[in-house]
């Protein structure tokens, strides 16, 4: 694969916990993202990063942070954690001057109960 | 804003059949397009892609796709489904410059009867 891990690939957590998702890449991306998959839905942009340090809002980023401190890892955090959050993430990344798209990490599913 | 429409939630297609699943787009300027397919559990991966030139593009597994600006669509093709195509399919459109933050369609799930 492109060199792009997540970690966990499963996680439950109790509402109103704090829950962090990691990203990590090996390829040196600039661009990094975290999308949330939910049926009837598709995937939806929560957070993106194009740059240390450079971080911005998607269309559905209520409830979600993120952190990137250095190239290879973009972090999600839940704040606290609810019901509503339950989904699958994942993460992409992409390189400016490239037309590949995206290459997707495989997913974490998170269960909120 | 850009936008992505996947108008079949499910389809199933025979074992040989030829299949072909739908995507029309909304952007104001050229697009760039892209097909993933997802197996179960499993991450996206990048069937085609659209940038500029020729409008039939080529891409793994027998797939093809058709890029037609005067319909704002998109079309995946296969002249002829495998079992093991069985999956997800979803649609995204992009900008046309180095930072892609692409928008997805609901996708559309390929059912494939013996």
């Amino acid at each position: 694969d492109a060199g792009i891990t997540q970690s966990p690939r499963h996680k439950v957590t109790e509402t109103g916990t704090p829950v962090t998702l990691r990203c990590h890449q090996t390829e040196n991306h600039r661009y990094m993202y975290w999308y949330r998959q939910d049926p009837g839905h598709g995937l939806r942009l929560i957070h993106y990063s194009y740059g240390v340090k450079d971080t911005d809002k998607g269309e559905v980023s209520d409830g979600y942070s993120v952190s990137r401190s250095k190239t290879e890892d973009f972090l999600l955090t839940l704040e606290s954690a609810t019901s509503s959050q339950t989904s699958v993430y994942f993460c992409a990344i992409s390189d400016p001057g490239t037309t590949g798209g995206y290459t997707f990490g495989s997913g974490t599913r998170l269960t909120v109960v | 804003a850009q936008s992505v429409t996947q108008p079949d939630i499910h389809i199933t297609v025979s074992e040989g059949a030829s299949l072909e699943l739908r995507c029309n787009y909304s952007y104001g300027a050229t697009p760039y397009l892209f097909w993933y397919v997802q197996s179960p559990g499993q991450g996206l991966q990048l069937l085609l892609k659209y940038f500029s030139g020729d409008t039939l593009v080529q891409g793994i597994k027998g797939f093809e796709a058709e890029f037609k600006r005067s319909q704002s669509s998109f079309n995946l093709r296969k002249p002829s489904v495998h079992w093991s195509d069985a999956a997800e399919y979803f649609c995204a459109v992009g900008a046309n410059t180095g930072f892609q933050k692409l928008v997805f369609g609901t996708g559309t799930r390929l059912l494939v009867s013996p």
